[in-house]
């Protein structure tokens, strides 16, 4: 079983909504996890960090669930511009990625 | 600030051949790795780093060499290139392993190989 996992979409929603997605990770004593964002054919970017306390920017809200053992990334008013691959992952000496969830915003 | 720079930006190589992709970061990151991305697909492991003179292997490492003689540089050296090692190579790099610090990636290098 991969440390995390995720839906891998593609969730396709209106512009103005909100959407949210999960993340489910397997190792319990993990602590912090973050949120990257790719755009097609683009590398990787950190878009949060999620500790036990949660973390919100702007339109972005990233909670962490220990009793439930998933990360969740919540994104208000969407824009267009939020089309993108959203990728998590938790912390461990080597980073393995997976697919992530692609998100398209509809106009 | 460069961050992290990897060069070259394209490349087109012909079956047999061998070449070194380059990755160097400004931020004195402990911590580099070597990904690659085929078409649709996410993110795999080939080599990665925890420090100077330290390297081990990925996910996918078959084909694949690295060394750190430096903090600063992690150079990806394709032995002998196979059509198979088409993809999109990101460097990435931080602070530490694991913890709580994310990683910065580089632009990446997209590999054709013929």
């Amino acid at each position: 079983r991969k440390e995390v996992e995720q839906d891998p979409g593609p969730f396709n929603v209106p512009e103005g909504a909100t959407v949210a997605f999960n993340c489910t990770y397997s190792n319990s004593a993990s602590q912090s996890f973050f949120w990257y964002r790719q755009d097609c054919r683009k590398e990787p970017k950190l878009l949060m960090s999620v500790y036990s306390s949660g973390n919100e920017d702007g339109r972005f809200t990233a909670q962490l669930n220990r009793a439930s053992q998933y990360i969740s990334l919540l994104i208000r008013d969407s824009k267009l511009s939020d089309s993108a691959t959203y990728l998590c992952v938790g912390p461990r000496d080597k980073i393995i990625f997976g697919k992530g969830t692609r998100l398209h915003i509809l106009p | 600030n460069a961050g992290v720079t990897q060069t070259p930006k394209f490349q087109v190589l012909k079956t047999g051949q061998s070449m070194t992709l380059q990755c160097a970061q400004d931020m004195n990151h402990e911590y580099m790795s070597w990904y690659r991305q085929d078409p649709g697909m996410g993110l795999r492991l080939i080599h990665y780093s925890v420090g100077a003179g330290i390297t081990d292997q990925g996910e996918v490492p078959n084909g694949y060499n690295v060394s750190r003689s430096t903090t600063e540089d992690f150079p990806l050296r394709l032995l002998s290139a196979a059509p198979s090692q088409t993809s999109v190579y990101f460097c990435a790099s931080s602070y530490s392993p694991g913890g709580n610090y994310g990683y910065t990636f580089g632009s990446g290098t997209r590999l054709t190989v013929v």
